[in-house]
C-alpha cells in the first residue's frame, strides 16, 4: 500500500520554541493532506486539510496563526507549531490522499512534548 | 450529538470468540464509512471499507444499514493480534471529503 512517512517521530522541547513537522507521501502523488491531533484516550480531531499550492483550510477552534501549515509540493506538507506550550503536548499525525481516492494513508505520528 | 458514537468498551474476549462492535452516524447524507484499527501509540490503519451490500475479509465482517444510519464489524475466531483500538470512519456529504472519526473501542483478546 501507499506510505506516508513523518519526521521526527517523537520531539521533546522548551515551551516557547517552534517545532516543525513533516509529512511526506513517498509512493504517490497527494492532492490533499491532512494534519490531526490525539489526546491519549480520546480519537483523532482533524485540525486542518491542506491542498497542494493553496492556504490550508482550519478547523473551527485550530488557531492558524499557531499551527502554520505548508504543502508546497505534491509529495510534501509541513505542520509548524509556533511558541509552543506544555498543553500543546500531543500525538500529530499527518495522512495522504491521492487524486480520485477517498482514500487517506496515515504517517506513522509524531509524539510532542512541550515542558 | 457526536457526529460518529461507539461504544468505548473495553471488550475483552477470550481467543476463538466473536465480537462485533457497532457504531451510529448522525449525518444521513454521509457517503463512505470505514473502520481502521490503531495500535497503542501507532497510526490508525485502514482495516476495511464499509459497502452498502455488507462485505467480508477473512474473518471480519462489516455492515451498513442506511436506514438506522449504523455500521457494524464483526470479528471472529478472535486472535491475540486482534487486540487494538477499533476506529469507526464516515466520510460525510460535502465536497472536502474528510474522515470523521468514531472515538474508537478498544479490544483485548485474551489467551
Amino acid at each position: 500500500g501507499a506510505v506516508v512517512s513523518q519526521h521526527p517521530s517523537r520531539v521533546i522541547c522548551k515551551s516557547g520554541t517552534s517545532v516543525k513537522i513533516e509529512c511526506r507521501s513517498l509512493d504517490f502523488q497527494a492532492t490533499t493532506m491532512f494534519w490531526y491531533r490525539q489526546f491519549p484516550k480520546q480519537s483523532l480531531m482533524l485540525m486542518a486539510t491542506s491542498n497542494e499550492g493553496s492556504k490550508a483550510t482550519y478547523e473551527q477552534g485550530v488557531e492558524k496563526d499557531k499551527f502554520l501549515i505548508n504543502h508546497a509540493s505534491l509529495t510534501l506538507s509541513t505542520l509548524t507549531v509556533t511558541s509552543a506550550h506544555p498543553e500543546d503536548s500531543s500525538f500529530y499525525i499527518c495522512s495522504a490522499r491521492g487524486v480520485g481516492t477517498d482514500t487517506q494513508y496515515f504517517g506513522p505520528g509524531t509524539r510532542l512534548t512541550v515542558l | 450529538r457526536k457526529e460518529v458514537e461507539q461504544d468505548p468498551g473495553p471488550f475483552n474476549v477470550p481467543e476463538g470468540a466473536t465480537v462485533a462492535f457497532n457504531c451510529t452516524y448522525s449525518n444521513s447524507a454521509s457517503q463512505s464509512f470505514f473502520w481502521y484499527r490503531q495500535d497503542c501509540r501507532k497510526e490508525p490503519k485502514l482495516l476495511m471499507s464499509v459497502y452498502s451490500s455488507g462485505n467480508e475479509d477473512g474473518r471480519f465482517t462489516a455492515q451498513l444499514n442506511r436506514a438506522s444510519q449504523y455500521i457494524s464489524l464483526l470479528i471472529r475466531d478472535s486472535k491475540l493480534s486482534d487486540s487494538a483500538t477499533y476506529l469507526c470512519v464516515v466520510i460525510p456529504s460535502g465536497s472536502a471529503r474528510q474522515l470523521t472519526f468514531g472515538s474508537g473501542t478498544q479490544l483485548t483478546v485474551l489467551p
